[in-house]
């Protein structure tokens, strides 16, 4: 049961260059998010897919694209990364939006120098 | 816009001790809300999800309570044991942003032998 993971787990970059967090879960849930925590701010709403080929923006979607084409993967891109992005990144998934609880991925942690 | 908020910020106990940790929400039109667990330099654990329907939840040690009309919401922990140290977080489903949680920022929970 791998559930939901994440990579890479740990990633250092420097400002200005392109970063990709993968994200892939293996139960076929249908919604996917992802979130950033910061100390002062806790964990916010990065974007988030309802389906394959569905994304939409969350609080803090700037500097940030997303893709969905397969259900179990969502990829997180920083086009062009900043100090302000270094953060704690979390994917979640969840099988239905109204009853069933969400699950999070262990998380990446990204230094942008 | 759905604030979340948690009190206390951080708690000290003796080992042993029953506490609770207190939660509150704004808006009172969510779907769920759920109580997670995160030590230091890890994910998120869920530990307990109350649908809005219901007033309560149990799992071993923890219970859950749910006033959605007070918007309020608050973690019963019972026989505190240093295991326990650890931060957790309340969020709530909202529906504005494809189902995501919403956080507080936590209460830091010291158990001490």
């Amino acid at each position: 049961d791998a559930g939901i993971t994440q990579s890479p787990r740990y990633k250092i970059t420097e400002t200005g260059r392109q970063v990709t967090l993968m994200c892939h879960q293996t139960w076929s849930h249908s919604y996917m998010f992802w979130y950033r925590q910061d100390l002062g701010h806790g964990l916010r709403l990065i974007y988030y897919s309802a389906a394959a080929d569905i994304t939409d923006k969350g609080e803090v979607p700037d500097g940030y694209v997303v893709s969905r084409s397969k259900t179990e993967n969502f990829p997180l891109t920083l086009e062009s990364a900043t100090r302000s992005q270094t953060s704690v990144y979390f994917c979640a998934s969840c099988r239905d939006s109204r009853s069933y609880e969400q699950y999070f991925g262990p998380g990446t942690r990204l230094t942008v120098t | 816009k759905q604030e979340v908020t948690q009190i206390p910020a951080a708690l000290s106990v003796p080992e042993g001790e029953n506490l609770v940790l207190n939660c509150s929400f704004t808006d009172s039109a969510i779907y769920n809300l759920q109580w997670f667990r995160q030590d230091p330099g890890k994910g998120l654990t869920s530990l307990l999800l109350i649908q809005s329907s219901q007033r309560e939840q149990t799992s071993g040690r923890l219970n859950a309570s749910l006033d959605k009309s007070s918007g309020r919401s608050t973690l019963y922990i019972a026989a505190s044991q240093p295991g326990d140290s650890a931060t957790y977080l309340c969020a709530v489903n909202i529906s504005n942003s494809g189902y995501a949680l919403n956080f507080g920022k936590g209460t830091s929970l010291l158990v001490t032998p």
